[in-house]
């Protein structure tokens, strides 16, 4: 019940390609999805986050798609770039004090 | 710059002894939240701390420690180490309590057991 499910483990896209990331989750008591972007020898930063009362939240070229139904969420970048290669990891938690669980993470490379 | 400081970067111990890491927080932040990365299990949550007391506590070993000081920064105290226990240890920050919030992860200590 606690556990984010995370895929692709890696994926490759051209320059310009739109890559998506998808998580899954069984607990119905999460309300906060936030993703975090990893370059290699730096800690997780908080790159976008949504609450279920929204389907979609999009900040610069990311977008989160929601599915409450489905108990799914996805991560889409547009217009993707060399800079964004790096490893996205989905997470969930819920209001109050539980801690993020966080998904296995996506490797991204993004080729020119 | 998250402005989260870990030390060391990098620390190489034997099995059998005991390190501490060390973690200073986003000025104003209160709470902090120790993770363990590895490539098998991902990122773990092991303790949080807010303003100095022990709020929540995750995949925590007991050979594992942690402490918040007065001055909010913290310690991790790793004892009896294992081959097991190398992995990436980050500390994070936020302002609030709880964990749906924006928290700010340090650049990490990087742990190798030989």
């Amino acid at each position: 019940q606690q556990q984010v499910k995370q895929s692709p483990q890696s994926l490759i896209v051209q320059k310009g390609g739109i890559p998506i990331i998808n998580c899954a989750y069984e607990n119905t008591a999460f309300d906060y999805f936030p993703w975090y972007q990893q370059f290699p020898g730096k800690g997780p930063a908080l790159l976008i986050a949504i609450r279920p009362d929204v389907s979609e939240k999009k900040e610069g070229r990311f977008t989160i798609s929601f599915n409450k139904s489905a108990k799914q969420f996805s991560l889409h970048i547009m217009d993707s770039q060399p800079g964004d290669s790096a490893t996205y990891f989905c997470a969930a938690s819920m209001t109050g004090n539980t801690p993020l669980v966080f998904g296995k993470g996506t490797r991204l490379s993004v080729i020119a | 710059d998250s402005g989260v400081t870990q030390t060391p970067k990098h620390l190489i111990t034997a099995t059998g002894q005991r390190v501490t890491l060390r973690c200073s927080p986003r000025s104003g932040d209160l709470s902090v939240y120790w993770y363990q990365q590895s490539l098998d299990q991902g990122l773990q949550f092991l303790i949080q701390y807010y303003n100095g007391e022990e709020r929540a506590k995750g995949n925590i070993l007991e050979r594992f420690s942690a402490q918040q000081f007065p001055d909010l920064h913290s310690e991790l105290n790793l004892s009896s180490l294992e081959l097991g226990d190398s992995a990436l240890y980050f500390c994070a920050s936020s302002a609030k309590q709880g964990f749906a919030t924006e928290a700010f992860f340090g650049q990490g200590t990087r742990l190798t057991v030989v």
